[in-house]
């Protein structure tokens, strides 16, 4: 298995520029997650789905963020219009049980964004 | 919800030493796991002791957990400079982490 897969790797834009990240989980689990990490706020949750609908979105910081699980093979993160509050390193994680919570998350390499 | 707490923040050896990190949380658990996070990379996995366990081994490392102070260790046993990461814990059913432990293995 390829694990799971995130794209871009790198992304630098500029402020007021939509941005989408993207993510395919591993085949078969049901859970998705995004986290977003930086230096002064650690890995915070934003978002988690579960067999695709979104479950717990309270921690999407406002509204310019919007995630979406379209099938179990795809999601997507997407800001607009950016802001360079927005850097930082976004991953994706999912899991085999609804949760995460009896089995292992398993993280994707992360997209690093930098918004000029 | 509730996240661990790791401690201490940094953590700073020689290779061959043993590490120790601890971890606090404040609510009842299903279980807690350990991961692991190089530097740039994401997250993985190290290993998961359940609420009615009190120790687990895997390879280097050994897992403690006393769920009546609400708290677990990990060790790392003879150290290696790969070992160099930053550490977390997580509390299940949390899905959040906290700041995590960040190990430095001089060689």
């Amino acid at each position: 298995d390829a694990g799971v897969i995130q794209s871009p790797r790198h992304e630098v834009t500029e402020m007021g520029q939509e941005v989408t990240l993207r993510c395919k989980p591993i085949s078969g689990h049901n859970s998705l997650f995004w986290y977003r990490q930086t230096m002064m706020r650690g890995l915070e949750l934003l978002i988690y789905f579960n067999n695709n609908v979104p479950i717990d979105d309270s921690g999407m910081p406002e509204d310019r963020f919007s995630a979406k699980m379209p099938n179990a093979s795809f999601s997507t993160l997407k800001i607009q219009p950016s802001e360079p509050r927005d850097s930082a390193v976004y991953f994706c994680a999912s899991s085999s049980d609804p949760a995460g919570v009896r089995h292992e998350q398993f993280f994707g390499p992360g997209t690093r964004l930098t918004v000029l | 919800s509730q996240q661990g707490e790791e401690d201490p923040q940094a953590l700073s050896i020689q290779e061959g030493e043993n590490a120790t990190m601890n971890c606090s949380y404040k609510t009842s658990i299903n279980n807690l796991q350990w991961y692991r996070q190089n530097s740039g990379r994401g997250l993985v996995h190290l290993i998961l002791i359940r609420s009615n366990e009190r120790e687990k081994h895997s390879g280097r490392l050994r897992v403690t957990l006393d769920t009546s102070k609400k708290s677990s260790s990990l060790l790392i046993t003879a150290s290696r400079a790969a070992d160099t990461a930053s550490y977390f814990c997580a509390p299940k059913p949390s899905k959040v982490f906290g700041k995590g432990t960040k190990l430095t293995v001089n060689p």
